[in-house]
């Protein structure tokens, strides 16, 4: 069964940063794209960035809204996505989802979220 | 960036009557993809490559569509559908993105 849990969300100040994780399970991590997805209270979800997989050579890429301030990462001796987030401003208060990535842009399996609120 | 523009933003809708929710996005793109969220709940893969069921859909649902205009249909609905069903599209000249949703409520 695949597994994806985030981790690392909470209060922040502005300015402040923070270290998503997602412990990724009952796949062949190193097979698949991986992305974060945020969502804000009552509104649509927005992608954030991907991870390729291994042949692709784990090569990135963002949504211009983030890039320069997020950095996605992942260890794949450990099933582990990380998002690195620099930067923060009060519009970054979101849930953020780990989703593992299959079809083209098809995110077919999420993670439950974890809660990132931006506030002083 | 490719714009989607989802209409009805709300509808209610009785059992066993049929849904038709649209997604029509700014410039034509290589695939659209839906998903469904209940309050609380993470999106749900629910219709992949426009037509295409997630596995655990039931068949009263179907997708359709091409280039620039795309839909997802109930033929007849039931209280479990209740939701915001979301369209979300793939093109290599775009970053992904979501319509802003339609919210599915039992009249």
């Amino acid at each position: 069964e695949v597994k994806l849990l985030e981790s690392g969300g909470g209060l922040v100040q502005p300015g402040g940063s923070l270290r998503l994780s997602c412990a990724a399970s009952g796949f062949t991590f190193t097979d698949f794209y991986m992305n974060w997805i945020r969502q804000p209270a009552e509104r649509a979800p927005e992608w954030l960035d991907f991870i390729r997989h291994k042949a692709s050579g784990y090569t990135t890429e963002y949504n211009p809204s983030v890039k320069g301030r997020f950095t996605i990462s992942r260890d794949n001796t450990q099933n582990m996505l990380y998002l690195q987030m620099n930067t923060l401003r009060a519009e970054d208060t979101a849930t953020y989802y780990c989703a593992r990535g299959d079809y083209p842009g098809w995110f077919a399996y999420w993670g439950q979220g974890t809660l990132v609120t931006v506030s002083s | 960036e490719i714009v989607l523009t989802q209409s009805p933003t709300t509808m209610a809708a009785s059992p066993g009557e049929k849904v038709t929710i649209t997604c029509r996005a700014s410039s034509s793109v290589s695939y659209i993809h839906w998903y469904q969220q209940k309050p609380g709940a993470s999106p749900k893969p629910w219709i992949y490559d426009t037509s295409k069921l997630a596995s655990g859909v039931p068949n009263r649902f179907s997708g359709s569509g091409s280039g620039t205009s795309y839909s997802l249909t109930i033929s007849s609905m039931e209280t479990e559908d209740t939701a915001t069903y979301y369209c979300q599209q793939w093109s290599s000249k775009s970053p992904y993105t979501f319509g802003a949703g339609t919210k599915l409520e039992l009249k």
